[in-house]
Parts: structure tokens; C-alpha cells; sequence
């Protein structure tokens, strides 16, 4: 079974600190998402990466940046945290041409 | 543009009762269509994928092109069966991208 795992499911942060949220999957998937889940705006892709180091915009990836240095790991920055991007954000990962598997969420407040 | 539309927020039913959720899509590709399933407290969970064409949980779902429709039924809802789905589309390719509707909470009323 696919194992996409969150390193925190809940986090609060002060306005202007950067912030790092930290996914690994365990299943060698080329394939690696960042989205925020808000209530009425479903989910919205920030970043993905198809590759180790190599990495796309989605569609809202203003204030954040990500890293993969490692295949099973993608890490999702916020330069400089403000309270607008207090949210849930979901990591999830895919194999080639395979459904995405997604981890428990982070619930992430900024103060 | 690529687009997904859920236009229902919320569907609340009696239990035993036939369950439609909509789902309509903007791409002008081949799509390929997917629901995902989010119960109360766990992790979002694909439900179904359309080119599967099987049934999960009693739910099954049929792309209309003509329409541009991917709707989801069931005919008799469960209690169990309430949880937020959310409608996805995807371009296919190897990244398989997706894109997410803003999702349909099913209450099913005991």
C-alpha cells in the first residue's frame, strides 16, 4: 500500500517566519504534489515535481517555493509565512501514468 | 481552459435514497476523469478513475463527452456514505496533473 507521509498534521507559525513542510513517500514515484484544500475552493495546486530537482508551477504558487533533492522527498517552503496562507495542505504522489495517493494533511495556522 | 464544476456545495438524502452528484468538465483533449472521497478525518482517497470502468462501494460513474459530464451514482445511499468527493481532471501524460473541482458534501440523513 502507498505510504505518503506529512511531517506534521498540525502547525502554527508567526506572520514573516519561513516555514518548511516536509512529504515522503515510500512507492519511488516520479511524481510529487503540493495543494491547499480551503472550504468552497476545493483543492489548488501550489507546486509538482516530475523528477528529482526538477520541479513545475501549478496554479497559486506565489509566497512559495519547494525542494526535492531526493526522490521520496518533496518539501513545501513559505518564504516568508502570512496569514493569508493559513490552510490545509496536502502532499500526494504518483508513478507514471497512475492515480495520485495522498498523505493526512498538514493544518497549517499563521499567527 | 481546463475547468471542473461541482455546482452543488452540499447533498443531503434520506438513507435508501438514489444519489446523483454532478460533476461537468472543460478540456479540449482526451480527459480523463476521476472522484475522490474524503471521510470525515481521513485522507483524501481516489474512489473511482473512468477508465477503470468498475464499481466501488455501490458507486459507479460514466464519462459523457457529449455532455462533458462525469457524474457519480448510487442508488441507495448509506449512512457511511457521507464524506466530501471532490471531481478531478486530468490531461493524462505521465505527470498525470490533476485538476480539482471545489467538492460536493454528501449528508446522508438517517
Amino acid at each position: 500500500d502507498v505510504k505518503v507521509t506529512q511531517s506534521s498534521r498540525y502547525l502554527v507559525k508567526r506572520t514573516g517566519e519561513k516555514v518548511f513542510l516536509e512529504c515522503v513517500q515510500d512507492m519511488d514515484h516520479e511524481n510529487m504534489f503540493w495543494y491547499r484544500q480551503d472550504p468552497g475552493l476545493g483543492l489548488r495546486l501550489i507546486y509538482f515535481s516530475y523528477d528529482v530537482k526538477m520541479k513545475e508551477k501549478g496554479d497559486i504558487p506565489e509566497g512559495y517555493s519547494v525542494s526535492r533533492e531526493k526522490k521520496e522527498r518533496f518539501s513545501l517552503i513559505l518564504e516568508s509565512a502570512s496569514t493569508n496562507q493559513t490552510s490545509m495542505y496536502l502532499c500526494a504522489s504518483s508513478g507514471s501514468n497512475q492515480p495520485q495517493h495522498f498523505g493526512d494533511g498538514t493544518r497549517l495556522s499563521i499567527l | 481552459a481546463q475547468r471542473v464544476t461541482q455546482p452543488e456545495k452540499l447533498l443531503s438524502v434520506f438513507k435508501g435514497a438514489p444519489v446523483e452528484l454532478k460533476c461537468n468538465y472543460s478540456y479540449s483533449g482526451s480527459p480523463e476523469l476521476f472522484w475522490y472521497v474524503q471521510y470525515s478525518r481521513q485522507r483524501l482517497q481516489l474512489l473511482l478513475r473512468h477508465i477503470s470502468r468498475e464499481s466501488i462501494k455501490g458507486f459507479t460513474a460514466d464519462l459523457n463527452k457529449g455532455e462533458t459530464s462525469f457524474h457519480l451514482k448510487k442508488p441507495f445511499a448509506q449512512e457511511e456514505d457521507s464524506a466530501m468527493y471532490y471531481c478531478a481532471l486530468g490531461g493524462g501524460g505521465a505527470t498525470n496533473k490533476l485538476i480539482f473541482g471545489t467538492g460536493t458534501l454528501l449528508a446522508v440523513q438517517p
